[in-house]
This record gives C-alpha cells, sequence and structure tokens, in this order.
C-alpha cells in the first residue's frame, strides 16, 4: 500500500517567508509526528498528533512553527518568518496507534536563502 | 531528557563482513529500541526493532541485543552486503512517542 507522502520534495525559500509543508500519512493511522533532521545529524522531534489533537509540542523551537491536523489525516508544518537556520530536512511519520511502528516519509527539503 | 550515544560514527567493512553498532542511552524508563536505515534522500526505514522485556532478537542477517542493566542496545548485520550501506540509527523510546535519535552511524560495505 502506499507510504508517507510528503509535499513539496523541495523547498527553497527567501528570509522572512512563509511556508507551508505537507503531510499525508498511511491510510489509517491515527499518529502523525513531525521531526527536522540537519545535515549529518539523526532527526528531532518536533510535534506530535493523536487524533486532530496536539499531544505532544515540546519539540518546536519557538512560536515561529505550528503545526495542524484539522481531519485526523493530512497534518501542516507552518513556518512563518523564515531564518536561514531552518534549512534541514523536515520528515513526517504515522504509526497505526500509539506505541506502534513509527513509518516515516521521503522528507522535504527546505532551503532558506 | 534522553542522551543516546552511538558509536562508531563510520565503519568501513568488507562485503561478507559482519557489522556491530552501539547504541547507549540514558534514561532507564526507555522499554522500545528500534534501529533505523536511512539512504540517501530518503526517509529512515525501522529494520528491526525490540521491547524491554526480551533480550534478542533476531530477522535473518539482522540482530538486535539489549542490556537493560547498562542501559545499551546494539545492532548486529551479518554476511554484509553493498546494499547494507547506508546510515543506521537508534532511537530508544519512553512510551513518550518522540524519539530520540542518535547522530548515526555511516556504514560502508565495501565489495
Amino acid at each position: 500500500g502506499a507510504g508517507v507522502s510528503q509535499t513539496p520534495s523541495n523547498k527553497v525559500t527567501e528570509k522572512g517567508k512563509y511556508v507551508e509543508l505537507r503531510c499525508d500519512p498511511i491510510s489509517g493511522h491515527t499518529a502523525l509526528y513531525w521531526y527536522r533532521q540537519s545535515l549529518g545529524q539523526g532527526p528531532e522531534f518536533l510535534i506530535y498528533f493523536q487524533g486532530t489533537g496536539a499531544a505532544d509540542d515540546s519539540g518546536l523551537p519557538n512560536d515561529r512553527f505550528f503545526a495542524v491536523r484539522p481531519e485526523g489525516s493530512v497534518s501542516t508544518l507552518k513556518i512563518q518568518r523564515t531564518e536561514r537556520g531552518d534549512s534541514a530536512v523536515y520528515l513526517c511519520a504515522s504509526s497505526l496507534g500509539s506505541q506502534e511502528t513509527q513509518y516515516f516519509g521521503p522528507g522535504t527539503r527546505l532551503l532558506v536563502l | 531528557g534522553e542522551n543516546v550515544e552511538q558509536h562508531p560514527s563510520t565503519l568501513s567493512v568488507q562485503e561478507g563482513d559482519s557489522a556491530v553498532i552501539k547504541c547507549t542511552y540514558s534514561d532507564s524508563a526507555s522499554n522500545y529500541f528500534p534501529w533505523y536505515k536511512q539512504e540517501l534522500g530518503k526517509g529512515p526505514q525501522l529494520i528491526i526493532d525490540i521491547r524491554s522485556n526480551v533480550g534478542e532478537k533476531k530477522d535473518q542477517r539482522i540482530a538486535v541485543t539489549l542490556n537493560k542493566t547498562a542501559k545499551h542496545f546494539s545492532l548486529h548485520i551479518t554476511e554484509t552486503q553493498p546494499e547494507d550501506s547506508a546510515v543506521y540509527f537508534c532511537a530508544p523510546d519512553t512510551g513518550r512517542r518522540a524519539l530520540t535519535f542518535g547522530s548515526g552511524t555511516r556504514l560502508q560495505v565495501q565489495p
């Protein structure tokens, strides 16, 4: 079946702009996660949704980052007033429920000029 | 929070040899121990995992061993093949669901 998909695959933007990154989880998966991966590092947790609600947003670095999952399926990660330090690969993962295996998408490569 | 360290950071082996990667963690509440493989330009892919009530798990050429007392777990790959070349991450979990990834081990299998 289809895995986790993310769009766009690449995004180039200018400092100060607003960006939205989209994640389509595996059908039926109730849990959804966002991670950020800088070059040469492991992914770092940003936020976790169980259904429509953010169960844990402790990894969001500051209030420029926000994520939504209004219908409990697709999620959008929103970054306001982008900074060069936001450049990274943003990974989305989903799992059937809590305590289940997390399956990752291919990521969105964000470059802030 | 969880402090996770992986060793070595890079590993080069000849095809057919074995490879071992070790992961140490700090949180004694960790109860789930996965290993992920990441190829260039792709997201991490789960290759094997183990829960805290089991000491060892094997799946064909891949195995994971867990030492909860010492707070470390290891990935073992036997009969390595060139397609095993990738970056491997451990990501112990306390049940919080926010995986804490190690810094990765780049494995290169020389044909």
